[in-house]
């Protein structure tokens, strides 16, 4: 059964600086690996897509690596902002699971930015 | 456009009633899913839709849950004989998606369910 891990669950840091969040997969089997932006009392923004025969993908201040092999991903956000605080949650979809796109996600870290 | 909408935003009801859930996902979107997410965890996944039938409700918890979409558009989700341990946000999402392709989904912002 795939499981996903994710940590910190929780990190404080100050504007300005860069960061790193992890996730963990138990699983190599998988077709894509995703990250999700949640804000408090919304739904879940979609922010990186990386297919499993890609290792890094980059938006903006954001970058997200997959090491599928060894069933981790990163996502670094540079020069963090106070815009930036939310609960960050990491996705995968298995590669063995039919035509379902569904997906599994981890429990999330939730990021606080300090002004 | 119009993103994924759901309603109400917010509902809460008493330990044995009855109570539905509304899902409007993204125009043109084939594939529609449920996902619960209790307090401090990661969705989970409830079903999946691909047009009219469900493809997948394999997440379903139990018998007293059921999902709908007679036109293969707005979806609801049915839960009789509601528990406090229902209490949870329930997301629905969209995309594109046709039958063996992964596409990104598309969030709704969610129902917060509080049964009493």
């Amino acid at each position: 059964k795939q499981e996903v891990t994710q940590i910190p669950a929780a990190l404080s840091v100050p504007e300005g600086e860069n960061l790193v969040l992890n996730c963990s997969f138990t699983d190599s089997a998988i077709y894509n690996l995703q990250w999700f932006r949640q804000d408090p009392g919304k739904g879940l923004t979609s922010l990186l897509l990386i297919q499993s025969s890609q290792r890094e993908q980059t938006s903006g201040r954001l970058n997200a690596s997959l090491d599928k092999s060894s069933g981790r991903s990163t996502l670094y956000i540079a020069a963090s902002q106070p815009g930036d605080s939310a609960t960050y949650l990491c996705a995968v979809v298995p590669l063995y699971g039919g035509a379902t796109n569904k997906l599994i996600f981890g429990t999330g870290t939730l990021l606080a930015v300090q002004p | 456009g119009a993103g994924v909408s759901q309603t109400p935003s917010n509902k809460v009801t008493e330990k044995g009633k009855y109570v539905e859930l509304r899902c409007d996902p993204i125009s043109g979107h084939t594939a529609l899913y449920w996902y619960r997410q209790s307090l401090g965890q990661g969705p989970e996944f409830l079903i999946y839709f691909q047009g009219t039938g469900a493809a997948d409700d394999s997440g379903l918890p139990n018998d007293r849950f059921f999902a709908v979409r007679p036109e293969g558009s707005v979806s609801t989700l049915k839960i009789q004989r509601t528990e406090r341990g229902d209490s949870a946000v329930y997301l629905c999402a969209s995309s594109p998606t046709l039958a063996g392709r992964r596409d990104t989904q598309y969030f709704g912002p969610g129902t917060r369910l509080t049964v009493l």
